[in-house]
Formats: structure tokens, sequence, C-alpha cells
């Protein structure tokens, strides 16, 4: 299994800042995800860090409001530009680790980023 | 869309048996059906997947329908720890992305 940490746990902003996430992993993970959680609801996936390249992002995310680096293959960065208040949320990053014959690799989650946006 | 529908809530007790259900009506011959669980103040963690047969690991059973259109996830004796949001999600394939739905909220009474 895969131990993932992220920087800061938690922190308090004021609108119209930036905030970078960090998230660490203990092995070399193929693939890398950032997930939000809004409060009271359900994960949504943000997008794909592809070590290298670009990252992936899923419908409604941009690069210019979550801009995310990848540099290796244990580590990336999220960064959550120009905040507002509806940018309050938990942060999570995940990671796809080993693979199970015949279907899909288990994720696993860090424990997120609480942030709070005055 | 999350494509799979759960009961908003479940209650049990201390040491009893759990059926979480999950409908996953539209799933495709590939999808495979994962679970997964948050505790309070955590991220998600899995809790097992399956195709077409019932799987069993040391969490949990995973009992699906043989028409595939549904399946239940089975905890075998409820601690106050299996407390948690349980989500069911249809995926597999070169599908690596989990979309969640709104889950399960577990309550489990001493």
């Amino acid at each position: 299994s895969a131990v993932i940490s992220q920087k800061p746990s938690r922190d308090i902003c004021q609108r119209g800042t930036s905030l970078t996430i960090q998230c660490q992993v203990d092995s070399q993970v193929t693939m890398m995800f950032w997930y939000r959680q809004q409060p009271g609801q359900s994960l949504t996936l943000i997008a794909t860090a592809n070590q290298g390249s670009e990252a992936t992002y899923e419908s409604g995310f941009v690069i210019d409001k979550f801009p995310i680096s990848r540099p290796n293959l244990t580590f990336s960065t999220l960064t959550v530009s120009n905040m507002s208040p509806e940018d309050s949320s938990i942060y999570l990053c995940s990671v796809e680790d080993g693979f199970l014959a015949g279907g899909r690799n288990e994720q696993f989650f860090g424990p997120g980023t609480r942030l709070t946006v005055l | 869309d999350a494509k799979t529908t759960q009961p908003n809530s479940m209650e049990s007790n201390e040491e009893e048996p759990v059926h979480l259900p999950c409908n996953h009506s539209t799933i495709s011959g590939t999808d495979y059906i994962h679970w997964y669980r948050q505790l309070p103040s955590q991220g998600p963690e899995y809790v097992i997947h399956g195709l077409t047969s019932n799987v069993n690991n040391r969490m949990a059973s995973l009992a699906i329908a043989e028409d595939r259109k549904s399946s239940t996830l089975i905890l075998h004796r409820a601690t106050l720890r299996d407390a948690a949001v349980y989500y069911c999600i249809r995926g597999g394939g070169s599908n690596y992305k989990l979309t969640f739905g709104k889950g399960t909220l577990l309550t489990v009474n001493p």
C-alpha cells in the first residue's frame, strides 16, 4: 500500500490569494489525482496529475484556477488561485498503486487539506 | 453522473451484520464494482471490488447479482469504527477515474 502525506493539513486564507498544497507519496506511483470535497458533499475529481506533462482536467476545472505540477513519481502540487469563499473545501490527493489482476488499481487517499477562504 | 444509486443512510447495531445495497442497472460488461468508505475527517479508503463473482476480504464481502445490476456490501459484524460514508462506484478497464456519488451514511449504534 501507499502512504500519502499532504501539506498543509489546513489553512485559512484571504480571498484573492493563492495556496499551494503538496502531496508526497512514499513510493513511486503512476497515477496521481486531485479531488475536491465541498462541505457536506461527495468528492469531485479535479484533475489527473501527469508526470512530465500537463495535467488532465475534468469538466468545470481549468488550469488557470487550479495549476498542478508533477515533477516526479512521488510528488505533486495543487495550487488554488485567486481564491474566493466558494473555494472553501477539503482538497485530497490520491494515488493508484500496484495492479490487481483483471481489474482497476486500488486508489489510496491522503488525509486532505481543509481550506477556508474568508 | 455517478451512475449508481444508494440509500442516503442506514443504521445498524454493533456486532450485527450490515447489508449495504447499491443499484447500477446501466453497468457495462467491463465495469467493475468498487466500494470505498470515508471515515469522519479522513480520506476515503478502499474496501472491496468485484466483477461478477462474489468476493471476500478481511474487511467485507461483496455480493453481486447475477444480472450485475445491483450489488450488496456485507459487513459481517459491524463495529463502531465502521461508521462511515460508504461509496459504491462502477468503473474498470481503461477508465481509472473514480466517480463518487453521495454514498450511504452508516450509523452504528452501541
